[in-house]
C-alpha cells in the first residue's frame, strides 16, 4: 500500500462546476499538507499549504485536512478551463528535518468550456 | 514566473557527454532539492541540501553529482547518462526544519539522452 493514495483520474468537468480532489494517507505522523498544480511542461506550483487539521481558503480554492480520517481534500469553485492541469497532493511529517515530501500520484483535471 | 530559475530549459545529450543543470533561487531559502519526474508520475526526490550541506541522497547513481556552491545556487552535474535518465529534472527550495517547509519548484530542465 502506498503511503499516499490519490485517484489519477482523468477527471473531466464542465466550466463552472465544483471540483473535489482527494488524497488518503496512512502515516499518522504527517502534519504538513500541500496541494500543487502542474501545467504541462511546467514545474509544480504551490497552491495551498496547511498545518495539521482544519480548512484553509484562498479565492476559489479550499483545502481541508481531516487527520482523524487521514484524508485531505482540495475544492475548486467555479472551475475554469485555465484550471485544467494535474493536481498533486504532498505531505511530510513533523520530524522530517530533511523536508522530504511524499507525493500522491496526481489527478489530471480537464475543465471543458 | 517562478522564483526558482532553472537553466537550460531543454537539454539533449549523448551518453558519453558531460553537462550540468543549474538552479538559482532568491527567496532566502536554506534548503534546496533536486527531483526527477517521468511523464504522468509525481516528482521523485534525488538530493537535499540543507545549509549548503548534502543531507539526503536517495541512493542516486553516481553519474549524477550535485553541488551547492552557495545558499542560492544548486548544480547537478551529469556524466555517462543512460536513456532511462531522460526526464524532467526539477529544482525546489524551502526553509529547512519543521517550520514553513513548503517547497517552491522551478519549471525544470527537460533532459533527453540519445
Amino acid at each position: 500500500q502506498k503511503e499516499v493514495e490519490q485517484d489519477p483520474g482523468p477527471l473531466s468537468v464542465p466550466e463552472g462546476a465544483i471540483v473535489s480532489l482527494n488524497c488518503t494517507y496512512s502515516n499518522s505522523a504527517f502534519q504538513y499538507f500541500m496541494w500543487y498544480r502542474q501545467y504541462s511542461r511546467k514545474g509544480p506550483e504551490l497552491l495551498m499549504y496547511t498545518y495539521s487539521s482544519g480548512n484553509k481558503e484562498d479565492g476559489r480554492f479550499t483545502a481541508q485536512v481531516d487527520k482523524s480520517s487521514k484524508y485531505i481534500s482540495l475544492f475548486i469553485r467555479d472551475s475554469q478551463p485555465s484550471d485544467s492541469a494535474t493536481y498533486l497532493c504532498a505531505m511530510r511529517d513533523l520530524y522530517n528535518q530533511g523536508g522530504k515530501l511524499i507525493f500522491g500520484q496526481g489527478t489530471e483535471l480537464s475543465v471543458k468550456p | 514566473d517562478t522564483e526558482v530559475t532553472q537553466t537550460p530549459k531543454h537539454l539533449v545529450m549523448g551518453m558519453t557527454n558531460k553537462k550540468s543543470l543549474k538552479c538559482e533561487q532568491h527567496m532566502g531559502h536554506r534548503a534546496m532539492y533536486w527531483y526527477k519526474q517521468k511523464a504522468k508520475k509525481p516528482p521523485e526526490l534525488m538530493f537535499v541540501y540543507s545549509y549548503e550541506k548534502l543531507s539526503i541522497n536517495e541512493s542516486v547513481p553516481s553519474r549524477f553529482s550535485p553541488e551547492c556552491p552557495n545558499s542560492s545556487l544548486l548544480n547537478l552535474h551529469l556524466h555517462a547518462l543512460q536513456p532511462e535518465d531522460s526526464a524532467l529534472y526539477l529544482c525546489a527550495s524551502s526553509q529547512p526544519g519543521t517550520g514553513n517547509g513548503a517547497q517552491h519548484f522551478g519549471d525544470g530542465t527537460r533532459l533527453s539522452i540519445l
